[in-house]
């Protein structure tokens, strides 16, 4: 299917270890890619190809994919963390799409 | 350093056409698989990938907008261009081009511009 899923929210404390999936049938075949997104604010690059972490982003920030799922999880979790997550991918065909978006929240 | 920087109108009626222009630095629209990308957020809202435009004039549009989207590029003087035909509310949202790095068989979104914010109203 042409769509990535999301769960709208995850809520995690200080210290613990968030982890956000985001499922599409494509991603056995396709790389997934993450941002964050505060309020106000464009969206970062943080993890590409499913797992690599650009430079500048914190070594707490770790993504894998097994099968239709791919994975973002945020070990050591910090107020600072708190925003909108989004995962993107492209179709076979080169187009692309994003999933619905995780709200975290840092309790 | 690579910036980019979108620029247009703030308002825009129903019906009229949009057009957006994001003008980049730090990059050149000539280099082997270099692109810029455009996506959309209404407020509130998910991202939604509207379109890119690739260094060899290459074009992808999301088919939900196929019909009423147009990407151009002008290297020489490193811009691309967004027009949107027949807006309607639904439209409404920040606009945001992004550089998309040289790779192969895939592209992703490595820097962004800040986002402009159109409202289409009467």
């Amino acid at each position: 299917s042409y769509e990535l899923t999301q769960p709208p929210s995850v809520s995690v404390s200080p210290g613990q270890t968030a982890r956000i999936t985001c499922s599409g049938d494509l991603l056995p075949r396709q790389y997934t890619f993450w941002y964050q997104q505060k309020p106000g604010q464009a969206p970062v690059l943080m993890i590409f190809k499913d797992s690599e972490r650009p430079s500048g982003i914190p070594e707490r920030f770790a993504g894998f994919s097994v099968g239709t799922t791919a994975t973002l999880a945020i070990s050591g979790v910090q107020a600072e963390d708190e925003a909108d997550y989004y995962c993107q991918s492209v179709h076979i065909t080169g187009k692309g799409l994003f999933g619905g978006g995780t709200k975290l929240t840092v309790l | 350093q690579v910036t980019l920087k979108e620029s247009g109108p703030t308002l825009v009626r129903p019906t009229q056409t949009l057009t957006l222009t994001c003008s980049f630095s730090g990059f050149s629209l000539s280099t082997d698989a270099v692109g810029v990308g455009w996506i959309r957020q209404p407020p509130g809202k998910a991202l939604e990938w509207l379109g890119l435009i690739y260094w060899d004039d290459e074009k992808l549009y999301s088919p939900s907008l196929k019909s009423r989207l147009t990407i151009t590029k002008d290297k020489s003087i490193n811009q691309v261009v967004l027009s949107l035909t027949n807006m309607n509310p639904a439209d409404t949202g920040t606009y945001y081009c992004a550089h998309i790095p040289g790779s192969g068989g895939y592209w992703y979104f490595d820097l962004w511009g800040r986002g402009t914010l159109v409202n289409v109203s009467s």
